[in-house]
């Protein structure tokens, strides 16, 4: 069956950067899009970005342009997301999400990551 | 690009019917018949019940029915169950290639 696996909660100091993997299962990794979503204690969701690994292409919510970075491993079929210049606003739960491409919605999501921005 | 607005909150008892609505502009909800929803339990990921403004995936209750007029979309739930309680977000495609989520509603079965 379709599963996505995150990487587990981390802890990072302000001015630092994290970096998420996303790794998904039970379908062709290359086939399907990945998004990545936020969601912050208490608040609701926003979107980041979407990378299309077949491609290696990448758009970026305007917010977040020059601070993320969405990439692809192909020999561990594995995606990640890497937010830098961290600041206590980025306190959230990250989501990796698949879309089947073209179909403009998302259909799994993964467990989520929590990560923690505190000095 | 502002987050489509949502009502905050709306509630109903239980085999009642609620609609939750979800208005954009027109630039990504009046433009695009890209509109999905996802219900999310306390803790748990977002799950997918709309999509494509009015299609539902396999596996989810025909309880769940989506609508588009113009610049707003809206999700109805109907025979409301204890189950339906939760927050529910709306998403639209825009006009940047980029997406957009809704403010989030939480539904309260009284």
């Amino acid at each position: 069956q379709v599963q996505l696996v995150q990487s587990g909660a981390e802890v990072n100091k302000p001015g630092a950067s994290v970096k998420v993997s996303c790794k998904p299962s039970g379908y062709s990794f290359i086939s399907y899009y990945i998004h990545w979503m936020r969601q912050a204690p208490g608040q609701g969701l926003e979107w980041m970005g979407i990378i299309k690994p077949n491609g290696d292409i990448t758009t970026y919510a305007q917010r977040f342009q020059g601070r993320v970075a969405m990439t692809k491993d192909t020999s561990t079929s594995t995606v990640y997301m890497e937010l830098s210049s961290l600041t206590s606003e980025d306190t959230a739960v990250y989501y990796c999400a698949r879309e089947v491409p073209e179909t403009y919605h998302f259909d799994y999501w993964g467990q989520g990551t929590l990560v923690t921005v505190s000095s | 690009q502002s987050a489509l607005t949502q009502p905050a909150s709306v509630s109903g008892s239980p085999g009642q019917s609620i609609t939750i609505s979800c208005t954009g502009t027109s630039s990504d909800v009046g433009t695009y018949n890209y509109v999905s929803w996802y219900q999310q339990h306390p803790g748990k990921a977002p799950k997918l019940m709309i999509y494509d403004v009015n299609k539902r995936p396999s596996g989810v209750s025909i309880r769940f029915s989506g609508s588009k007029s113009d610049n707003t979309a809206s999700l109805t739930i109907s025979g409301l169950q204890a189950e339906d309680e939760a927050d529910y977000y709306c998403n639209s495609f825009t006009r940047r290639y980029t997406y957009v989520f809704g403010t989030g509603t939480k539904v309260t079965v009284l």
